[in-house]
């Protein structure tokens, strides 16, 4: 059973740093590319950003560019999102996300249940 | 970036009815790359439908997808209480991915 579970989530001030964790089990990780996704509260969905399976390929969003980094330890089945520079506007829900093959260009076809980020004074 | 446009914002149905939720790309999805999610409150996506038209794991046969191009659709044949939910359109043929702002589908 594929099993996906966010930490690091809480809450953090203006301009300040967090680093996102994503435990994998339940199949073969480093055959699979992986993706943060968002949702701000009571808003959609938006795609943050994507890793190949191999770890050396990545792409993010215009609106992380810079500040977000997403990195892989396929050793550790354990997908990251390092954050920093942190606005507002990056208050969500940070979902983990396996895609259906080992490039970004796979649908999303599990998603863990998501972890808290507050951007807040 | 691919924006697409879901359609309508909010579907007003009751049980047993048929729902009919639009997709528009603002150019063409690469190999018919679209996906549809479900995503009750409180709770993470789930994968309905992916290639547009294709039917994930588990996924019963009263949802179906169809389109190609730019223009795409989700259909529930027949509604069941459990399928009040939102409904989310993604495309993953081009960088960066993108998804629709979502339809609800709230019982009537």
């Amino acid at each position: 059973e594929v099993q996906l579970s966010e930490s690091g989530g809480g809450l953090v001030q203006p301009g300040g740093s967090l680093r996102l964790s994503c435990a994998a089990s339940g199949f073969t990780f480093s055959s699979y590319a992986m993706s943060w996704v968002r949702q701000a509260p009571g808003k959609g969905l938006e795609w943050v950003s994507g890793i190949g399976g191999g770890g050396s390929s990545t792409f993010s969003a215009d609106s992380v560019k810079g500040r977000f980094t997403i990195s892989r330890d396929n050793s550790k089945n354990t997908l990251y999102l390092q954050m920093s520079s942190l606005r507002a506007e990056d208050t969500a829900v940070y979902y983990c996300a396996k895609a259906g093959g080992y490039n970004y260009d796979y649908e999303i076809d599990y998603w863990g249940q998501g972890t808290l980020v507050t951007v807040s004074s | 970036e691919i924006v697409l446009t879901q359609s309508p914002g909010t579907l007003s149905l009751s049980p047993g009815e048929r729902a009919t939720l639009s997709c528009r790309a603002s150019q063409s999805v690469t190999s018919s790359y679209l996906a549809w999610y479900q995503q009750k409150p409180g709770q993470a996506p789930r994968l309905l439908i992916y290639g547009a038209s294709s039917r994930a794991t588990g996924i019963p046969d009263n949802f179906s997808g169809s389109g190609s191009g730019t223009d795409f659709t989700l259909t529930i044949s027949r509604l069941e209480p459990e399928d009040f939910a939102v409904y989310y359109c993604q495309q993953y043929g081009s960088s960066p991915l993108t998804f629709g702002g979502g339809t609800k589908v709230e019982i009537k």
